[in-house]
């Protein structure tokens, strides 16, 4: 079983709808959580990260994580074509040199 | 800044050939990483430096050798590469907080290297 685990999709949706994005994860000792926007052909760029539980916004974007289920989330809402990329979750131990990824969900918005 | 380059951005190899793919950061970061992204598998990682001079393995080292002589540079080594390593090739850097909390969630990724191996 993969430390992390996310659907790779993948999801289209029309312009201006709000898309969820989630992951799941096994290690209980993980306490950063990210999420990693990729563009086709370019390198991961950090979206979010947030420590713990707990939701945080950055204007459509808003990450949520529940530690007691393993399961985070990213919200996008108003979304557009301009987000159309590959969605990769990422986590941590607190201290830890490397980064656990989820195995990234394609995310199409359509015009 | 330029922050994380990557050379070459594409190559390919026939079985048994050797090749160094240079990642370089002018960000002064401590910690680089090396790491392969294969479809359905996600990003995995393959060595990593916490440091000028050190390195340590990660996920999935076999295969591959590096080296980091210089801060600013981390050198991903194939010294007998195989079909199996065909893949695209990310770099990372990050870096420690004053305080001394590592902020491993930072990492910033190069563009990217496609390698095939025939």
């Amino acid at each position: 079983q993969k430390e992390v685990e996310q659907d790779p999709g993948p999801l289209s949706v029309p312009e201006g709808a709000i898309v969820s994005l989630n992951c799941t994860y096994s290690n209980s000792a993980f306490q950063y959580f990210m999420w990693y926007r990729q563009y086709s052909r370019k390198g991961p760029e950090l979206l979010m990260y947030t420590y713990s539980s707990g939701n945080k916004e950055d204007g459509r974007f808003t990450a949520q994580v529940d530690k007691s289920s393993k399961y985070i989330s990213l919200f996008i809402r108003d979304s557009q074509p301009s987000d159309s990329a590959t969605y990769l979750c990422a986590m941590s131990v607190a201290g830890a040199n490397n980064l656990f990824f989820g195995t990234g969900t394609r995310l199409t918005v359509i015009p | 800044n330029a922050g994380v380059t990557q050379t070459p951005k594409f190559r390919v190899l026939k079985t048994g050939q050797s090749m160094t793919l240079l990642c370089a950061q002018d960000m002064n970061h401590e910690y680089m990483y090396w790491y392969r992204q294969d479809p359905g598998m996600g990003l995995r990682l393959i060595h990593y430096s916490v440091g000028e001079g050190t390195t340590a393995k990660g996920e999935v080292p076999d295969g591959y050798n590096v080296s980091r002589l210089k801060k600013q540079n981390f050198l991903l080594g194939l010294e007998s590469a195989a079909p199996s390593q065909t893949s695209v090739y990310f770099c990372a850097s990050s870096y420690l907080r004053a305080s001394g909390r590592l902020s491993s969630y930072e990492q910033y990724f190069g563009p990217g290297t496609r390698l095939t191996v025939t």
